[in-house]
């Protein structure tokens, strides 16, 4: 059973840099497509990006100037970084499988989430 | 982006009922479609992917249909299990989009 977990700092500073970790347990990194999605307080799901195990990467263009998304499967993790933070940026991050070797690629498995708040 | 669109907002069910929510892209995406569950503190869970194929382990009280633009996810004989909020989400373009949830209460 693959399981996703989410780790990282709680409480970030406007206008520095969200660092976020995702490590995989269950199952290989190799073939697919890792991903970031993010829920701020009382608001619905934000797909941040993903990125393929290849070394290709596709942001949300609402995020793109800011975000960046890395693997390291020789550790099986997921990583985030989202520079020059907002509290617009407070939300639930999770972490997410998107898995092209089911039709359509959905994201098949997730973490519980982490929240960070932006404030000083 | 592609906008997709829940209804309702928000249902209220009993235990056994029966449910029907829907979902609406602003384009055809075919089948580019997928649902989830979502409980609070928990992570997401993947329910129907390709707008109707049944994820594994998934009870067959869950089911999806639609094409083009016009979805739908139903839930017979509602379970205590069941009451969470439901999202779905178009995998036909990048970004890749989400309904605003429909919260299916007791």
């Amino acid at each position: 059973q693959v399981q996703l977990q989410e780790s990282g700092p709680g409480l970030v500073k406007p206008s520095g840099t969200l660092s976020l970790t995702c490590t995989v347990s269950g199952g290989s990194m190799s073939g697919h497509y890792w991903s970031w999605i993010r829920q701020p307080p009382g608001k619905g799901l934000e797909w941040i990006g993903y990125f393929h195990y290849s070394g290709s990467a596709n942001y949300n263009p609402s995020l793109k100037s800011r975000v960046s998304i890395s693997i390291d499967t020789s550790k099986n993790q997921l990583s985030l970084k989202l520079t020059s933070a907002t509290a617009a940026d407070t939300a639930v991050y999770h972490c997410a499988r998107r898995n092209c070797y089911k039709t359509r690629c959905p994201l098949d498995y997730w973490g519980q989430g982490t929240l960070v708040n932006v404030s000083s | 982006d592609i906008q997709m669109t829940q209804s309702p907002s928000s249902l209220s069910a009993s235990e056994g009922d029966r449910v029907n929510i829907t979902c609406r892209a602003s384009q055809n995406i075919a089948n580019y479609l997928n649902w989830y569950q979502k409980k609070p503190g928990n992570a997401p869970k993947l329910l129907i992917y390709g707008a109707s194929n049944l994820q594994s382990g998934v009870p067959s009280r869950f089911s999806g249909r639609g094409s083009g633009t016009d979805f739908s996810l139903t839930i017979t004989s509602l379970q205590p299990e069941d009451f969470a909020t439901y999202y779905c989400q178009q995998s036909y373009s990048t970004p890749i989009t989400f309904g605003q949830g429909t919260r299916l209460e007791i």
